[in-house]
């Protein structure tokens, strides 16, 4: 079956500077993989999605993330912390054959001045 | 892409009673589903609720606690029953789009349970 582990389950970096949000994945081919972000109070909102067309997918609000095979991974980069992008970070795997979504435990970005 | 809201967006109940959460989607859509988000938790999948059919619930979940309704194409309802303090959660649904495997959520309805 396939599943998501996410490294991390919080991350404190400075505003201006890199973030790194470290998921890996467990499949036994190549699956789709989703970035969901979760502002406090409100709902969940797809950052960027892999569907095997590209391996480097960019998303919304300066994110991206790359699929890689040979580390089973699917990271969720940005080069420039914003406040604004503190929220928790969900990384999902469809699952099954009826469009259901498993989700990581999420990572909480903090991001200080 | 497919917006979604619910109602209430929050709610306080008292142990023993229910509460039901409305879904409403700007669209027709297929597949609708039911999460639910304890404290500092991910989201676990309820059930999926597909219109003219019964919901599939998930290991864990159960009918008789969380029955659901599926009346048309963009609404749907997930009743809490006999609740208690342990039900205090955020109740998120979402709708699949086109790409059955992409699903837009709605706000989510916290609910405290005393």
């Amino acid at each position: 079956a396939q599943s998501v582990t996410q490294l991390d389950s919080h991350v404190s970096v400075s505003e201006g500077t890199p973030v790194l949000l470290r998921c890996n994945y467990s499949s036994s081919y190549s699956p789709s993989l989703f970035w969901y972000v979760q502002h406090p109070n409100k709902g969940l909102q797809l950052l960027l999605k892999y569907t095997s067309a590209a391996t480097l997918v960019k998303g919304i609000n300066g994110f991206e993330a790359e699929f890689k095979k040979s580390e089973t991974s699917f990271h969720l980069t940005k080069p420039s912390a914003h406040m604004s992008d503190a929220a928790e970070y969900f990384c999902v795997v469809p699952t099954g054959t009826a469009s259901k979504l498993t989700f990581g435990t999420g990572t909480r970005l903090q991001v200080t001045l | 892409s497919a917006v979604i809201s619910q109602k209430p967006s929050r709610d306080i109940c008292q142990r023993g009673t229910s509460l039901t959460i409305q879904c409403q989607v700007d669209s027709q859509v297929t597949m609708m589903f039911w999460y639910r988000q304890q404290p500092g938790q991910s989201l676990t999948l309820i059930a999926t609720a597909n219109q003219g059919s019964e919901a599939t619930y998930e290991s864990g979940f159960v009918i008789d606690k969380f029955p659901i309704s599926r009346p048309n194409l963009t609404f749907s309802t997930l009743t809490v029953s006999n609740m208690s303090p342990e039900d205090s959660s955020i109740y998120l649904c979402s709708a699949a789009g086109t790409d059955y495997n992409e699903q837009f959520f709605g706000p989510g309805t916290r609910l405290t349970v005393l």
